[in-house]
């Protein structure tokens, strides 16, 4: 089955500066991409996603790039505020019933 | 986006007790739903696919005698965790998409399970 690889587990970023978390995937099948923001204790939030026909998507602030050779995506945040504090999780499927998720990012944003 | 409602978000049981949790779409019918454990700071665990109106499919390791779930509507899957232990302690969460393929999913707000 998919395996998706997430790093780094915990990220640091002063206010204002940009944030990158990084996501490997190992099924060459898989073709939907999504990122999820979680506060502690809340659900997680769909925040962007990417399908395999698309290179790079942006809404905002966040940005998403996939590398369909190589098998990783990114998620890109500029311009981070302190309410961009929460674990990201990425996730890799080919359908909904086999989506796998990464261990999650833990990004603290300092002011 | 979809709104997912999960019901209750905190319970805490005595051990050897039963406890059903409750996964509804508001907004859209839901053929299929999904349901997760996560562990504290760790990620999300798939531990079912629930199927309206069939069995649900339950991934490797988890027992589904001890995970029963029920998908009778289209809008409903339950989730009851038949005689918990204090190991069964965890954050549960459900998730479903609006069209069912592979598409966005959204989630319900989880409940944590505490087991005495």
């Amino acid at each position: 089955g998919e395996n998706v690889e997430q790093h780094p587990s915990t990220l640091s970023v002063q206010e204002g500066d940009s944030a990158v978390i990084k996501c490997t995937y190992s099924d060459s099948a898989s073709n939907y991409f999504p990122w999820y923001k979680q506060e502690l204790g809340k659900r997680p939030q769909l925040i962007i996603d990417i399908r395999s026909n698309v290179g790079e998507k942006k809404d905002q602030r966040i940005a998403v790039t996939l590398n369909k050779t190589a098998k990783h995506f990114s998620l890109h945040i500029t311009e981070t505020q302190p309410e961009d504090s929460a674990v990201y999780f990425c996730a890799a499927s080919i359908r909904n019933n086999d989506m796998r998720f990464g261990a999650g990012t833990r990004l603290t944003v300092k002011p | 986006g979809a709104v997912v409602s999960q019901h209750p978000s905190r319970v805490i049981c005595k051990s050897g007790t039963s406890v059903k949790i409750e996964c509804r779409s508001l907004d859209f019918q839901a053929t299929t739903m999904f349901w997760y454990r996560q562990f504290p700071k760790q990620s999300l665990m798939l531990m079912a696919t629930s199927n309206e109106g069939s069995k649900a499919t339950y991934e490797q390791g988890v027992e589904k005698d001890k995970f029963l779930i029920n998908h009778a509507s289209l809008t409903l899957s339950t989730l009851t965790v038949t005689s918990a232990h204090p190991e069964d302690s965890s954050f549960y969460i459900c998730s479903a998409g609006p069209m069912g393929g592979n598409e966005k999913l959204f989630f319900g707000s989880g409940t944590q399970l505490s087991v005495l």
